[in-house]
């Protein structure tokens, strides 16, 4: 499984777009890229998943660049319930049958009024 | 669809004892995985059952243990506790391997 490497912690104020990237340089030909929302005291939630170039769902955005070596979670105009701890994983994609998913320490979001 | 549920939601036990916590998951998921939460360790996967038999497993020691029943809910057992187990513990479900929908986790803490 690739090994996934993002910051630790970012900053942001209400209103404004929120980019966090994670770099996976080992991904494999038949990995996706899984992005996880987690609230303190709460189990991680799931929020996009993409294989490559962009995926948008109503809550965010995916961007992969055509290498795959890296990926862009893109939150716009978040508030304030957006303060929480992001995780980006790598491997194969659900209908794989991938239910053992390895988190890495993730992005510590927090936005502020 | 009701969620994921977890029981008990906190629990404080004492070194040497064991715990068995529940998970009950979505109707109609079959798969259920286990997972630890510590802050020095960060989330870490337990094991994954599908149709009562074990699929996946993590890294522990044989003090963790579960099983998965006919109904699809899933049982985790720790025997002997330590210090080190307190922890909050997910259990996660899926459909066929669909993505995965976690519980609200139990709070160990071991005294």
């Amino acid at each position: 499984l690739a090994k996934t490497t993002q910051p630790i912690s970012m900053d942001s104020y209400e209103g404004q777009e929120v980019n966090i990237t994670c770099s996976h340089n080992n991904i494999a030909t038949n990995d996706y890229i899984t992005w996880y929302q987690q609230f303190p005291s709460q189990g991680p939630r799931f929020i996009i998943q993409g294989y490559k170039t962009k995926v948008t769902n109503e809550v965010a955005s995916l961007f992969i660049p055509a290498d795959r070596k890296s990926s862009t979670l893109s939150l716009p105009r978040v508030s304030l319930s957006d303060t929480a701890v992001y995780y980006c994983l790598v491997g194969r994609s659900h209908s794989g049958g991938y239910n053992k998913l390895i988190f890495g320490a993730g992005t510590r979001l927090a936005v502020h009024p | 669809k009701a969620g994921v549920t977890q029981t008990p939601r906190y629990l404080i036990k004492t070194r040497g004892q064991q715990v068995t916590l529940s998970c009950s998951p979505i109707s109609g998921h079959r798969s259920v995985s286990w997972y630890q939460q510590t802050p020095g360790q960060g989330l870490q996967f337990l094991f994954e059952y599908f149709s009562e038999t074990q699929r996946n497993k993590g890294n522990f020691p044989g003090r963790f243990s579960g099983r998965q029943f006919s109904n699809s809910r899933s049982e985790m057992n720790v025997s002997t506790l330590e210090l080190g187990d307190s922890a909050l513990y997910l259990c996660a479900s899926s459909d066929r391997g669909d993505e995965q929908f976690f519980g609200p986790g139990t709070r160990l803490t071991v005294l």
